[in-house]
């Protein structure tokens, strides 16, 4: 079966630092871009950025640009977001979703990571 | 920057056509993706490249684009097709993508 698992939720202060994950299985995992994008709490959703875990080539939303690293290991089939130090304003559903290979949509969905920061 | 617009909301009878429009300024030139979410679960793509249907998206559900518009048809709409629908697309640089603000679809 084809899924991306992600890591559990996290509770954080502000200032602090954070890693989600996102594992794929059930297919090659090197050739398929990962996409991260944010759901706040009753909002839309907001594209983070996308990475080609074949060689970790990346591009980020403006909007997230400087606020988040995206990143992946190949070896372990997991791709990661990063914060080196979260805000308030970071509190959210973080999903991972895999670009489909014959178009530009997201064709499988990770459970999603919900996110709070609080102090 | 890029922005794609979405009624906020769509109320349809069961068994009516239900009718979401998306607009943006790069959808003559970039295809529309539509995606469904339930309340508590993750999305899922129901609408591939303005109108092929994933593998295990009921017939029901179609799309079309035109121009500066997208829209998503779902034909005999269901209580069980009640969620938020997304519409997506790259902006004209190809290279970020960005979504609707959601609309949220009531059958009732």
């Amino acid at each position: 079966e084809v899924q991306l698992v992600q890591s559990g939720a996290e509770v954080k202060k502000p200032g602090e630092s954070l890693k989600i994950s996102c594992k794929g299985s059930g297919y090659s995992f090197s050739n398929y871009w990962i996409t991260w994008v944010r759901q706040m709490p009753g909002k839309g959703l907001e594209w983070m950025g996308i990475i080609y875990p074949g060689d970790s080539d990346t591009t980020y939303s403006p909007s997230f640009q400087g606020q988040v690293s995206i990143s992946a290991d190949k070896s372990i089939n997991t791709a990661y977001l990063q914060w080196s130090s979260l805000k308030a304003s970071d509190i959210g559903m973080y999903y991972c979703a895999r670009l489909s290979l014959v178009s530009d949509g997201f064709d499988i969905w990770g459970q999603g990571t919900m996110v709070t920061v609080s102090s | 920057s890029y922005e794609v617009a979405q009624p906020p909301s769509v109320s349809v009878s069961p068994g009516q056509t239900a009718r979401i429009t998306c607009s943006g300024d790069a959808l003559p030139k970039k295809f529309a993706y539509w995606y469904q979410q339930k309340p508590g679960q993750a999305p899922v793509l129901v609408i591939d490249e303005d109108s092929k249907r994933p593998s295990g998206i009921p017939e029901r559900f179609s799309g079309s684009s035109s121009g500066t518009m997208a829209t998503l048809i779902i034909s005999g709409a269901q209580v069980e097709d009640e969620a938020d629908y997304y519409c997506c697309s790259k902006d004209s640089s190809g290279n970020h993508w960005v979504f609707g603000g959601g609309t949220k679809l009531t059958v009732l």
